[in-house]
């Protein structure tokens, strides 16, 4: 059971535009920063998303990051195949004193 | 470039231990810190801990406590992670990453933007 919450999966066509959302609570994303990850089949994650809605060099303005509360959404548009991976999100849980994640969302650009 | 080299696959049996490395590169190794993240097949990230190379600091997922050891050796620039009492479900991706921890604007910013590889580590009698 994962501290972060998200949904298993999300699905849209080619173009469209798909947001994938993690819920937790007050000691992680509640208070603060919340970054996002990629996962391609078979190679390491990557970072999409860091201090909650900044990108890294070279992440394409497609992807966006938000927070609202304790939830956190990561928005993809002009979706492409290559966009199919898992996705998952991360935060520091100051309660735990430890880096927690979602269990994952698949996507899948049908 | 940056990169972080993790070294090869381990076959282990139950009750073993296992080390595994991370060796940095093109960057300046003592200003960002290294988690360690483990993928079980078919599963999601489990974050296991995280190590200050600059001064050893560690703070450990709650379910590793007591079996997970992260040292630094800093003049390699490498970064180890021991686990040991190996059990079957203990089969995983592991990963090195690193990670920037901060306290910024009275909120804790993590993040690991640089990963290794991954090391598979089987455990299997």
């Amino acid at each position: 059971q994962s501290v972060l919450t998200q949904p298993p999966s999300v699905s849209a066509a080619p173009g469209q535009k798909v947001t994938i959302s993690c819920s937790g609570g007050s000691s992680n994303i509640g208070n603060n920063y919340v970054s996002w990850y990629q996962q391609l089949p078979g190679t390491a994650p990557k970072l999409l998303i860091y201090e909650t809605n900044k990108r890294p060099s070279g992440i394409p303005d497609r992807f966006s990051g938000s927070k609202s509360g304790t939830s956190a959404t990561l928005g993809i548009t002009g979706l492409q195949t290559g966009d199919e991976a898992d996705y998952y999100c991360g935060a520091w849980d100051t309660s735990l004193s430890a880096g927690v994640f979602g269990g994952g969302t698949k996507l899948t650009v049908l | 470039q940056v990169q972080l080299a993790q070294s090869g696959a381990e076959v282990k049996k139950p009750g073993a231990s296992v080390k595994v490395s991370c060796k940095a590169s093109g960057y300046t190794f003592t200003s960002y810190g290294i988690s360690w993240v483990r993928q079980a097949p078919g599963q999601g990230l489990e974050w296991m801990g995280w190590i200050s190379t600059y001064d050893g600091d560690t703070k450990y997922a709650q379910k590793f406590q007591g079996r997970v050891t992260m040292t630094t050796d800093t003049p390699t620039s490498t970064a180890y992670m021991e686990l040991s009492s190996l059990r079957s479900d203990d089969t995983a991706v592991y990963y090195c990453a690193r990670n920037v921890l901060e306290w910024i604007s009275y909120s804790y910013n993590c993040y690991m933007d640089v990963w290794g590889k991954g090391t598979t580590v089987t455990v299997s009698s």
